[in-house]
């Protein structure tokens, strides 16, 4: 499987502020997914949003918004004016390569929004 | 629409004791899969099928560990005899392999063997 890398452990921000979590993941395919999951306290993992390789135009989601870079292999996620509800752990992912259908996640990004 | 629905929510067993867990994945998703999530270990896969059949097995811990698909409609993880060291949530996710691979998770079971 190929890797995904979140260097994060844990971020804390104040309220209001903007955060960006980063993901880099490794590539030997012209074709991937990639993918953001959030785990909010309450233990679901939630499915936030896919991202083709094929299209490299940024996403934006409300306060949320993705960054896709393939030169540099990353799919970085910022919140824009942190709510106490943001936080979580949040999930970068990526297909598994190869055809496969599984998910290969990173460790995880710890955020704690601090009210 | 639903989505995946996971049974019992928690679960307290004892060591040796079979336990089963249950999954109903959203219906039309053609990929099941079975994870496990640990502070230690993090996320893992434990097995996936696709089309009711099991694809990869390579992350079932050991033979205690078996998984069935008997249908599009439900799936079971079965652990026997169980240990402390299984003490663990689990979570079923699915998905429609063809539109994309994102998974949607289901609550989890937290499972505690003592």
């Amino acid at each position: 499987a190929q890797k995904v890398t979140q260097a994060q452990t844990e971020i804390s921000v104040v309220e209001k502020e903007d955060v960006t979590l980063d993901c880099v993941y490794e590539t030997r395919d012209t074709t991937y997914y990639l993918f953001w999951y959030k785990q909010p306290p309450s233990g679901e993992l939630v499915f936030l949003i896919r991202r083709n390789s094929f299209d490299e135009q940024n996403e934006i989601s409300g306060r949320y918004s993705w960054n896709f870079q393939k030169s540099t292999s990353s799919f970085n996620f910022t919140i824009t004016a942190s709510q106490v509800v943001d936080s979580a752990v949040y999930f970068c992912a990526r297909d598994s390569g190869a055809g496969s259908y599984q998910l290969t996640f990173g460790k995880g990004t710890k955020l704690s929004v601090i009210p | 629409d639903a989505g995946v629905i996971q049974s019992p929510r928690h679960e307290v067993t004892e060591m040796g004791q079979e336990v089963t867990l249950r999954c109903k994945p959203i219906s039309g998703h053609n990929s099941l899969f079975w994870y496990r999530q640990t502070m230690m270990r993090g996320l893992e896969l434990l097995i996936y099928f696709n089309n009711n059949v099991p694809i990869d097995d390579s992350g079932m811990p050991e033979d205690r560990f078996s998984a069935k698909m008997p249908n599009a409609s439900f799936s079971t993880l079965k652990i026997q005899p169980s240990e402390p060291r299984d003490s663990a949530v689990y979570f079923c996710a699915s998905s429609f392999i063809g539109q994309g691979y994102e998974q949607y998770f289901g609550p989890g079971t937290r499972l505690t063997v003592t």
